[in-house]
């Protein structure tokens, strides 16, 4: 099976721009969760869309949004830009169900600068 | 809201030797899951190690175990015969049952040849 794969890799912005960020989970998972990674902040959860609802949702300003779609492909979006949004962010899939054997798988993420 | 804290920033170990890092989680719930995830230098995140918390036994990945003390709310990653590829920044995750993944700072472990 293919992995996690998020597009695009590497991405520069300026200030007040607003940025789309793709995610294609591994075949056949329908949770789709975002995360943001900062050094010394850890990933902070952004939020998890399950059959194109969102069904979690961390502590970001409304800036953040994301959606998925019928494919289980998800979109994260950040408008209005900040410097403070430069960050590696993480699409993990997973099957989207409570049990154990349900573990999250990542992407290699897009590594966003903002200047 | 459930608190994952890795309280060792930075670690090292010698090649061939054995390095533990630690991990708290603070919760109220009785069922959850907790996972040991790996991620290499610029390398992707991939999972180490699961528990389940209703299980009293401590998981094994051949030469990654944990040591999990529900009553403390503990869960260390054990490492034995540490290899050089073992270099990476290791993160402690706490999944709830609504399927909610919360994730430690991170440890950077070093391997010291």
């Amino acid at each position: 099976k293919a992995g996690v794969t998020q597009t695009p890799r590497y991405l520069i912005k300026t200030r007040g721009q607003q940025v789309t960020l793709s995610c294609s989970p591994i075949s056949g998972h329908r949770s789709v969760s975002w995360y943001q990674q900062t050094p010394g902040q850890g990933l902070q959860f952004l939020f998890e869309y399950f059959s194109e609802t969102q069904r979690n949702k961390g502590n970001f300003p409304g800036r953040f949004s994301g959606r998925q779609f019928s494919n289980s492909r998800s979109e994260m979006n950040v408008s209005t830009l900040e410097l403070g949004d430069s960050a590696l962010y993480l699409c993990a899939s997973s099957l989207g169900s409570s049990a154990f054997t349900d573990t999250q798988y990542f992407g290699p993420g897009t590594r966003l600068t903002v200047l | 809201a459930q608190t994952v804290t890795q309280s060792q920033p930075e670690m090292s170990v010698q090649e061939a030797e054995t390095v533990t890092l630690s991990c708290t989680y603070d919760t109220s719930e009785s069922d959850y899951y907790l996972f040991w995830y790996k991620q290499p230098p610029s390398r992707q995140m991939i999972l180490v190690i699961r528990q389940e918390a209703y299980k009293q036994q401590n998981a094994t990945e051949n030469r990654f175990s944990v040591n999990f003390q529900k009553a403390a709310k503990s869960f260390s990653l054990k490492i034995s015969d540490s290899q050089l590829g073992d270099a990476a920044m290791y993160f402690c995750a706490y999944k709830d049952t609504g399927n909610q993944f919360y994730f430690g700072t991170g440890t950077s472990l070093t391997v010291i040849p």
